[in-house]
């Protein structure tokens, strides 16, 4: 099993263009998750799928927009980059729905830079 | 509402000394508490987590953590530290009533010959 996987692994944008972070994941989890990694400010969440076809908000969504494709896959999407959003993404599996006791499961990152 | 602190962005330890990394909670509804660790270059993975059960909780590569619901505490220790610990290690909270993990600022721990 791969796990939890995510593309690309390094990306350079400029500000104000886009892109979209891919995760996928090969365990069967109902949920899924964002977050960013930035120094001194551990894991902050942006969004989540708590099961296919529902998304919430995070505690930073802002200037983000996800998509839960199917059951394995769950994108990010930014759609107009700014230097703020330089940062580690993961993305992080449980077996859900009601996650409480879940132990998450994380994809290898993306490191990001805004220029 | 839930929250987490970490004492301590940064501990240092000989290699064979007590490793004690700090973590306290606050939650309004009985907590579950998580501590994760991450490698260099990689992504999160589970120490070990507390769910209720048992106070005092093992978890994988000799690290343990014990529950002190007096002390809102939930502190990871390790009796001999090795040089393959040095890592940042994370320490979060969540509940039965939520899905989503609060992680602290994590610690860094760095391990000396």
């Amino acid at each position: 099993n791969a796990g939890v996987t995510q593309t690309p692994k390094f990306q350079v944008l400029k500000t104000g263009q886009s892109m979209t972070l891919q995760c996928a994941q090969d365990m069967n989890h109902n949920s899924m998750y964002w977050y960013r990694q930035d120094p001194g400010m551990g894991l902050r969440l942006i969004y989540y799928s708590a099961s296919e076809g529902t998304t919430d908000k995070g505690e930073v969504p802002n200037g983000y927009n996800v998509s839960r494709l199917n059951k394995r896959e769950f994108s990010l999407r930014l759609e107009s980059a700014a230097p703020s959003q330089t940062s580690v993404y993961f993305c992080a599996s449980s077996e859900g729905p009601s996650g409480g006791t879940d132990t998450q499961y994380f994809g290898p990152g993306t490191r990001l830079t805004v220029l | 509402a839930q929250s987490v602190t970490q004492l301590g962005s940064h501990v240092s330890v000989s290699e064979g000394a007590l490793v004690l990394l700090r973590c306290n909670y606050s939650s309004s509804v009985p907590p579950y508490l998580f501590w994760y660790v991450q490698y260099p270059n990689q992504g999160l993975q589970l120490l070990l987590k507390y769910t209720s059960a048992a106070t005092l909780v093992k978890g994988i590569n000799g690290f343990e953590a014990e529950f002190k619901k007096s002390e809102t505490s939930f502190h990871l220790t390790k009796p001999s530290a090795h040089m393959s610990d040095a890592a940042e290690y994370f320490c979060a909270v969540s509940s039965w009533t939520s899905d989503k993990l609060i992680f602290g600022t994590g610690t860094r721990l760095q391990v000396f010959p």
